[in-house]
């Protein structure tokens, strides 16, 4: 079980908005920023979020992150067929002194 | 451009020894932390350690500590994870990845290899 919570499923049609959430607590999202990465099956994970909502180069601007207190949440504005993958947040946690991923969230674009 | 190559897969025995390597290339070695980040079969992603090459600070997640070693050699530019004898838990694939930041809370993992499958079977 994960230290960080996210749902394990999400879906949308085309071109829908959809949000994923990720809790935490005080030693890792409260207190440190946080990464989203994606992941297509067989392939490595890949940066898209960083510092909370900070987008890579190359990272197309339909993907944005936020975060307030212990939690955050990445956005998929317009979302496209090529964005089902799995999702995982991740941040540094304080008491473990190691970064932790979420569970993971599998996008399905219906 | 930055490039992570790591070790072709392996299959082994439990209790028999592994090391497996992430050659680093494309930019400064010795100023940004690897991760060595874990991947069990049908699993989520679970980061079980860090290293700093410019000095070989490593932080290792409890759930691995004194199980695995994290090392790097910085005249070739490579890390490595080590295994003294392996259990059949601890198939999975590895990948290595790069923290884009000088430290080593903050910043994304932004270039990954491209993952070494483990497979320790009796």
């Amino acid at each position: 079980q994960s230290v960080l919570t996210q749902p394990p499923s999400a879906s949308g049609t085309p071109g829908q908005r959809v949000t994923i959430s990720c809790s935490g607590s005080s030693s890792n999202i409260g207190s440190n920023t946080v990464n989203w990465y994606h992941q297509l099956p067989g392939a490595a994970p890949k940066l898209l979020i960083y510092v909370n909502d900070q987008r890579p180069s190359g990272v197309p601007d339909r993907f944005s992150g936020s975060k307030s207190g212990t939690s955050a949440s990445l956005a998929i504005s317009g979302l496209q067929s090529e964005d089902e993958a799995d999702y995982y947040c991740a941040a540094w946690d304080d008491s473990l002194n190691v970064w932790l991923f979420g569970g993971g969230t599998k996008l399905t674009v219906l | 451009e930055v490039q992570l190559v790591q070790s072709g897969a392996e299959v082994k025995k439990p209790g028999e020894s592994l090391k497996i390597s992430c050659k680093v290339s494309g930019d400064s070695f010795t100023t940004y932390w690897i991760a060595w980040v874990r991947q069990m079969p049908g699993k989520g992603l679970d980061c079980i350690g860090i290293i700093y090459p410019g000095d070989s600070d490593t932080k290792y997640s409890p759930s691995v500590q004194g199980q695995v070693i994290i090392s790097v050699d910085t005249s070739i530019t490579t890390a490595y994870l080590q295994w003294s004898s392996l259990r059949a838990s601890d198939t999975a694939m590895y990948y290595c990845a790069r923290l884009r930041s000088g430290t080593y809370f903050r910043g994304g993992f932004d270039f990954w290899g491209q993952g070494t499958l483990v497979s320790v079977s009796s």
